[in-house]
């Protein structure tokens, strides 16, 4: 398997666009989170998803952000209008469901707002 | 809320020097706790994890043991090397399929 694959690996776009971050995860993993990483506060689980349900989205930092998985192969996060503080790098992750186990991480969409 | 406290970085070794990276948490319940390491411009990794308390976790010659009376979940390695210049997060999951809570992460140098 591939792992999980994020794209873009790099988006830079100006103050007030739509920016679309993509994920697939591994296949035959049932959980799927989206997480922020900056300097300032880490890592931030932003959203997780079970069997494509959305479960917990209190870490969504505003109603800018929005997630979706359409189908068990992938995953979007969606940020409109953008801002410059969302710049940050974006993580998707993927798992089995069950405590306990092993997230596995795609490498990042690094995102710069200007 | 469950929370992950790690030791403020950077830290920085010689080779071969002996490593510890504190961690303590706080959350409900029995929570499975981890280790992540992160390389430059990658994703993490799972380094090593506990799944209940007096568990120990152990790979790549990095152990930590799961302590639950001390909410502790410390990382060491005998003896590092300079491909082991990363940075570490501690991480814990709280149970059932919830997501993991990091910790802010230690960056590790190793100077050879």
């Amino acid at each position: 398997d591939a792992g999980v694959i994020q794209s873009p690996r790099h988006e830079v776009t100006e103050m007030g666009q739509e920016v679309t971050l993509r994920c697939k995860p591994i296949s035959g993993h049932n959980s799927l989170f989206w997480y922020r990483q900056t300097m300032m506060r880490g890592l931030e689980l932003l959203i997780y998803f079970n069997n494509n349900v959305p479960i917990d989205d209190s870490g969504m930092p505003e109603d800018r952000f929005s997630a979706k998985m359409p189908n068990a192969s992938f995953s979007t996060l969606k940020i409109q209008p953008s801002e410059p503080r969302d710049s940050a790098v974006y993580f998707c992750a993927s798992s089995s469901l069950g405590g306990g186990t092993e997230a596995f991480f795609g490498q990042g969409t690094r995102l710069t707002v200007v | 809320g469950d929370s992950v406290t790690q030791m403020e970085g950077p830290v920085t070794l010689s080779e071969e020097a002996f490593l510890t990276i504190n961690c303590t948490y706080t959350a409900t319940g029995y929570p499975s706790l981890f280790w992540y390491v992160q390389y430059p411009g990658e994703g993490l990794q799972l380094l090593l994890k506990a799944t209940k308390a007096d568990d120990k976790g152990s790979n790549k010659g990095f152990e930590a043991t799961y302590r639950k009376e001390t909410t502790s979940f410390h990382l060491e390695k005998g003896s590092v090397q300079v491909s082991d210049s990363a940075v570490y997060f501690c991480a814990l999951q709280g149970g059932g399929a919830d997501g993991l809570t990091f910790g802010k992460g230690t960056h590790l140098i190793i100077q050879p």
